[in-house]
């Protein structure tokens, strides 16, 4: 399995700011993503970021709002810009991998909570 | 529409029983199932996962049900221990969508010592 670490871990932001979240992978990994988690709801993929090429975004997520970095095969950022308190989530960094028995894996960092006041 | 959908917000076991989490899903295209266990403030830990051509993967103490003419799976852990206690969230991948995962909401597991 993967080892992810993110920072910050957590973040209290005026709205109109902007945060960078940091997310490092232990190895190295063609695609990582970017989730979502609203208060009481379940996770929801924002983007994927490839090595060498723009991020790849879901519907009703844009590049102006989430602008991510891949500089290389183990680390990845995501922007959340020009913040309102409907950004206040939990923003989680992710890996696929195979399991030993060659069973698909996907596993998360611990996430960075964000609220915006 | 949710396509996985976890109907049981909550459960409680006694410790050492039988714990049993049900999922459901609507999308015949999906081709992976995975669990997740959550506690607060962390993300979520991987537990197992299954084809879906398969109907049973086991991985110790957990046990990973497909019944794909029902959409159906489930997640048995055997025996279970007040460390189990926390949320899990059944997730399902799309033939061909990498890395996106659609999650259910989640179902709290209590374990009784």
């Amino acid at each position: 399995s993967a080892v992810i670490s993110q920072k910050p871990s957590r973040d209290i932001c005026q709205r109109g700011t902007s945060l960078t979240i940091q997310c490092q992978v232990d190895s190295q990994v063609t695609m990582m993503f970017w989730y979502r988690q609203q208060p009481g709801q379940s996770l929801t993929l924002i983007a994927t970021a490839n090595q060498g090429s723009e991020a790849t975004y879901e519907s009703g997520f844009v590049i102006d709002k989430f602008p991510i970095s891949r500089p290389n095969l183990t680390f990845s950022t995501l922007t959340v810009s020009n913040m309102s308190p409907e950004d206040s989530s939990i923003y989680l960094c992710s890996v696929e991998g195979l399991g030993w028995r060659g069973t698909y894996e996907q596993y998360f960092g611990p996430g960075t909570r964000l609220t915006v006041t | 529409d949710q396509q996985v959908k976890q109907n049981s917000p909550s459960l409680s076991v006694q410790e050492g029983r039988i714990s049993i989490l049900n999922c459901d899903y609507t999308n015949s295209m999906f081709d992976y199932f995975l669990w997740y266990k959550k506690y607060p403030a962390e993300g979520p830990t991987f537990l197992i996962s299954i084809s879906s051509i398969k109907d049973k993967n086991e991985d110790g103490r957990f046990t990973v049900f497909l019944n794909k003419s029902a959409k159906h799976l489930s997640l048995h852990i055997v025996p279970s221990q007040p460390g189990d206690s926390a949320v899990y969230f059944c997730a399902a991948r799309a033939r061909g969508s990498q890395g996106n995962l659609i999650f259910g909401k989640g179902t709290k597991l209590s374990v009784k010592p």
